[in-house]
């Protein structure tokens, strides 16, 4: 069964090609962001997080970068696969609080 | 597998009847999150409990309650439905100190 609406921006990459998904976020008091990944189906799956003292962090193939500037947020995948077909939400927190905002979320479908 | 598991996967209830969903968090969690996720919107925040006491309020309805047992376990009651409360209704887990949410498989809730 689907895990979220039909009304998602979706972004198409081929298999093989690196995918860029973008968040803007909205509290300039946010200072902990993380993007998650929701395959149809099951619950939304932690990818990576960054604090807001850094502007970049590498994990396995995903790279955030964080723009505090612009309030922006964005998820690199390299070598995008089939497996990385999901729907990917940033969310974002601020100190001292334990509300977590997530955004509307991307729909990436990779193209064999 | 997150560990967390939620009961039960699909509830089909009618308007005005009343629903309680369970969440167990994974093992030495103390802090349980409750979100809905429509199909119109992203994950919306309701309300989040740390060993048995609220912590945190988002954006739940009156009608709506939750409370986490000794067991840590928690549930979530929501009472006199309407259509729009159907959604999927997530609940997440962390540990002391880690900002790192571990989502359960969450909990399909069709009002008619």
């Amino acid at each position: 069964g689907e895990s979220v609406g039909l009304h998602l921006p979706t972004l198409s990459v081929q298999e093989g090609d690196n995918s860029i998904i973008n968040c803007a976020y909205s509290n300039s008091a946010s200072d902990y962001f993380i993007w998650y990944k929701q395959e149809s189906g099951k619950g939304p799956q932690f990818i990576i997080d960054i604090r807001s003292n850094m502007d970049k962090r590498q994990g396995q193939r995903v790279t955030v970068l964080l723009n505090k500037t612009v309030k922006h947020l964005s998820l690199q995948i390299a070598a995008t696969q089939p497996g990385d077909s999901a729907v990917y939400f940033c969310a974002e927190k601020a100190s001292g609080t334990y509300k977590y905002i997530f955004g509307t979320g991307t729909r990436l479908k990779v193209l064999a | 597998d997150s560990g967390v598991t939620q009961t039960p996967k699909h509830l089909i209830t009618a308007t005005g009847q009343r629903v309680t969903l369970r969440c167990s968090p994974r093992s030495g969690d103390l802090s349980v999150y409750w979100y809905q996720q429509s199909l119109d919107q992203g994950l919306q925040f309701l309300i989040q409990y740390y060993n048995g006491e609220e912590r945190a309020k988002g954006n739940i309805l009156e009608r709506f309650s939750a409370q986490q047992f000794p067991d840590l376990h928690s549930e979530l009651n929501l009472s006199s439905l309407e259509l729009g409360d159907s959604a999927l209704y997530f609940c997440a887990s962390t540990r002391e100190g880690d900002n790192e949410q571990f989502f359960g498989p969450g909990t399909r809730l069709t009002v008619l």
